[in-house]
């Protein structure tokens, strides 16, 4: 079955320090998202990706994040310069259109010191 | 701004038991529901959906019935398992936005 995968599965950085999280959606899929889950709570959306644009985003994707589609498979997240508060599960999805199911990868847990 | 919550934080059931998990959503625009479970360091696994026109839905040992009048979603989970124990969240979509909003969870334990 196809599935979402990501990389690293954890990454301890240091604080101010950049961070790329790397996704390979499902491959005929055309909507594209970064979710974070800080320990214990709730699943949180940070941003959409359609058409090589970003459709919709949180107000906890500010300025230190970014996301891109450098290629045909991967999608990624940038964190610029990491706080601790960073610190969370970051999952990437990926659903084939607007009305479907979205499916998500295992996670890249972030630890940043 | 939209919210989905969930009525109980913890759920323990005995093993071969029913287990129901409830969901409030606030979003009377909500026309497609999604049910995850999140297993310990695991990414959210979909269980089932539903959309707005229709109030149940089954699956595999699972039914997800919707009551769009007071805004109820609920998942039953039949002969419940100890594969079962995870953290299940209801996710909420508009048909006009993109994401898909989550409620906190429900912890379910299955005692054998």
């Amino acid at each position: 079955e196809p599935e979402v995968t990501q990389t690293p599965s954890h990454q301890v950085t240091q604080m101010g320090q950049e961070v790329i999280l790397r996704c390979v959606p499902i491959s005929n899929h055309l909507y594209f998202y970064w979710y974070r889950q800080i320990l214990g709570q709730k699943v949180e959306f940070l941003v959409s990706f359609y058409n090589n644009e970003i459709s919709e985003k949180s107000e906890i994707f500010d300025d230190q994040f970014s996301v891109e589609r450098p290629d045909g498979s991967n999608f990624t997240l940038k964190i610029r310069s990491t706080k601790l508060e960073d610190s969370a599960m970051y999952f990437c999805a990926s659903r084939l259109t607007a009305g479907n199911t979205i499916y998500f990868g295992e996670g890249s847990w972030l630890t940043v010191v | 701004g939209e919210s989905v919550g969930l009525h109980l934080p913890t759920l323990s059931v005995q093993e071969g038991d029913n287990s129901i998990i409830n969901c409030a959503y606030s979003n009377s625009a909500s026309d497609y529901f999604i049910w995850y479970k999140q297993e310990s360091g695991k990414g959210p696994q979909f269980i089932i959906d539903i959309r707005s026109n229709m109030d149940k839905r089954q699956g595999q040992r699972v039914t997800v019935l919707l009551n769009k009048t007071v805004k109820h979603l609920s998942l039953q989970i039949a002969a419940t398992q100890p594969g079962d124990s995870a953290v299940y969240f209801c996710a909420e979509n508009k048909g006009t936005g993109n994401q898909f909003y989550f409620g906190t969870g429900t912890s379910l334990t299955v005692i054998p």
